[in-house]
Order: C-alpha cells, then sequence, then structure tokens
C-alpha cells in the first residue's frame, strides 16, 4: 500500500537558523510529489510542485527552496528562516489511481 | 484559473442537528472538487470527492457533498452533527493541467456544542 512519511512533527527555530523538512513516500513510482503550507488561520497555499526527479516549480516567490533527489523523496530547505515562515508544512504525493495523499505535517515555529 | 471559496469562516452548531459547509469554485477546466478534514495537530484526511461522475458524493462519516455546475457550488453536508466532527473542512479544486495543482480554500471551522 501507498504510504508517506513526513519528519519532524514538531520544530521551534530562531530567526536566521537552516530549514530541511523531508518527505519520503512509498508504494508508488514517479508520483507528482507536493509542499503545501498552512500560516495560521488561513487555508492552505502550495509552494512547490515536483513531477520528477530534479523537476521543481514553484508557485510562490519566498524564502524557501525544494529538492527532489530521488524519485521518492521531496525535501523544502531554507538557508535562513524568517519568523513568517512559521506555519503548517504538509507534504502530498498524488497518483493517478490513488489520487492525493497527505502526510501528517511539520509545525514549524520560528522564534 | 481556479479558486475557491469558502463562504464560511466559522460554523457553529449543536450535537444531533444539521451541519451545512458552503463552497464555491471556479475553473476553466472540468474540475476535480474535494473536501478534506483537518481535526487538531492532525493532517489531513479526504472526507469524499467529485471527478465528472454521479452530482451527489457520498463520503465517510455520514458526509455528503452535491455537485451543482450550474451554481458552481459544492456544499458539504451532514444530517446529524457529532462531537468528533470538531474539526477545519478545506474545500479543494484540482488543477487538471500539468502538475494536477490543488487549490484550498480558506477553510471552514467548525464547532460542535453539546
Amino acid at each position: 500500500s501507498q504510504t508517506i512519511h513526513q519528519w519532524p512533527a514538531t520544530l521551534v527555530q530562531p530567526v536566521g537558523s537552516p530549514l530541511s523538512l523531508e518527505c519520503t513516500v512509498e508504494g508508488t513510482s514517479n508520483p507528482n510529489l507536493y509542499w503545501y503550507r498552512q500560516a495560521a488561520g488561513r487555508g492552505l497555499q502550495l509552494l512547490f510542485y515536483s513531477v520528477g526527479i530534479g523537476q521543481i516549480s514553484s508557485e510562490v516567490p519566498q524564502n524557501l527552496s525544494a529538492s527532489r533527489p530521488q524519485d521518492r523523496q521531496f525535501i523544502l530547505s531554507s538557508k535562513k528562516l524568517l519568523l513568517s515562515d512559521s506555519g503548517f508544512y504538509l507534504c502530498a504525493w498524488r497518483s493517478s489511481y490513488y489520487g492525493y495523499t497527505f502526510g501528517s505535517g511539520t509545525r514549524l515555529t520560528v522564534v | 484559473a481556479q479558486s475557491v471559496t469558502q463562504l464560511d469562516s466559522h460554523v457553529s452548531v449543536s450535537e444531533g442537528t444539521p451541519v451545512l459547509l458552503r463552497c464555491n469554485y471556479s475553473s476553466s477546466y472540468s474540475p476535480s472538487l474535494f473536501w478534506y478534514v483537518q481535526h487538531p495537530n492532525k493532517g489531513l484526511q479526504l472526507l469524499l470527492k467529485y471527478t465528472s461522475a454521479a452530482t451527489l458524493v457520498k463520503g465517510i462519516n455520514g458526509f455528503e457533498a452535491e455537485f451543482k455546475k450550474s451554481e458552481t457550488s459544492f456544499h458539504l453536508t451532514k444530517p446529524s452533527a457529532h462531537m468528533s466532527d470538531a474539526a477545519e473542512y478545506f474545500c479543494v479544486v484540482s488543477d487538471q493541467t500539468a502538475g494536477n495543482k490543488l487549490t484550498f480554500g480558506g477553510g471552514t471551522r467548525v464547532l460542535v456544542k453539546p
């Protein structure tokens, strides 16, 4: 069966520190992968999506970047976190058969 | 371009009474529409989806939604609310072009009173 792993579940980081959130999927090959962010009191916003290894599309200009070094691995990064980067980050993948599956999310607090 | 508007940011209902969450969308293509629920500190769970089959879609936990193309609406309903339904609900439209991106509504937070 298909599963998605996202970690860590919670993270508190100081302003200016780097960030690396990882997402991996199992049970599928060549999935479309997505990073979403939910800021406090707001809906979900698409940050990045990837249709294959090394292929990243950015939806919103920001302090973050994404990479896909392997078929089933999707990483969200920042060199220097800002206070406005705080939020709930969700990784998702889509297969033509199963549709969308979301990870359990990472709650990031930048202090 | 596509967009989703959830007409109510908060809905308060009494346990055992009906729930109605309103959603309107715009899309340049034949849309796929979804409702997701997010309980506190949890990820998103799919309640139901519409993908151009029957316009009345039944989902999990007694929820259902009706796709009305003429009104560009996809409202979510449940005949009798349960305390466990307290959560945030998102209406979502899928872009059929490259990437199959999802566009989320702003969310509706549901409070269920005993």
